[in-house]
């Protein structure tokens, strides 16, 4: 079936650097733009960075501008996001989550998400 | 403060109807940006409940509806049932910030 499996995540140190990755099945990951999407503690959803099908074109949220970078891996199947100079309000659970085709915004596939924390 | 504003809660008996809206601008809601409904258990992956401002994905009951008009939309959920207590959130695509998928605050749906 259609999965989305976010791994990465952890507790690191403000200014600390993290990977995450997101490993994609059941479906033609290449045909879809991904999005990270994440949710603070008590807080509501963020969107956080988009990615289209082919990689060619990236935007950010102005709260990680110039610190996050969105990346892809067709042949892997795999998302990721790099994120630099991590502070304690990117605290939240990350999730990974699939644009649906056709329709800019839709998000319809999200994984379960990875934890993480920024603290000293 | 989210781009999108609902109400943090809305709560009803088993049965009754309740909505939930959503108000935006002119940049997001207002333009030909449609608006997504998600439904959200806290700790599980949030679910597409309604796209393209009032269309179900398969398997998503017809007590759940969504509209919208101007510069608003709202979801409404008909005869209530005690599992669809959850967060529920409105989304759209805001064509003043770049590439932006925007966001309201989300609603706690609460069961009486």
């Amino acid at each position: 079936q259609v999965q989305l499996v976010e791994s990465g995540g952890g507790v690191v140190q403000p200014g600390r650097s993290l990977r995450l990755s997101c490993a994609a099945s059941g479906f033609i990951f290449s045909n879809n733009a991904m999005n990270w999407v994440r949710q603070a503690p008590g807080k509501g959803l963020e969107w956080v960075a988009y990615i289209s099908y082919d990689g060619n074109n990236k935007y950010y949220a102005d709260s990680v501008k110039g610190r996050f970078t969105i990346s892809r891996d067709n042949s892997k199947k795999k998302l990721y996001l790099q994120m630099n100079s991590l502070r304690a309000e990117d605290t939240a659970v990350f999730y990974c989550v699939r644009e649906r085709m056709a329709l800019r915004g839709c998000l319809d596939i999200w994984g379960q998400g990875t934890m993480v924390t920024v603290s000293s | 403060q989210s781009v999108l504003t609902q109400p943090p809660s809305v709560s009803g008996a088993p049965g009754q109807r309740v909505t939930i809206s959503c108000t935006g601008s002119s940049s997001n809601i207002g333009t030909h940006s449609d608006v997504h409904w998600y439904q959200h258990f806290p700790g599980t992956a949030p679910k597409l409940l309604i796209y393209g401002n009032n269309n179900r994905p398969s398997g998503v009951p017809d007590r759940f509806s969504g509209s919208k008009s101007g510069t608003s939309a709202s979801l409404a959920i008909t005869g209530l049932q005690a599992e669809d207590e959850a967060d529920y959130y409105c989304q759209s695509y805001d064509s003043s910030l770049s590439g932006s998928v925007v966001f309201g605050g989300g609603t706690k749906v609460t069961v009486l």
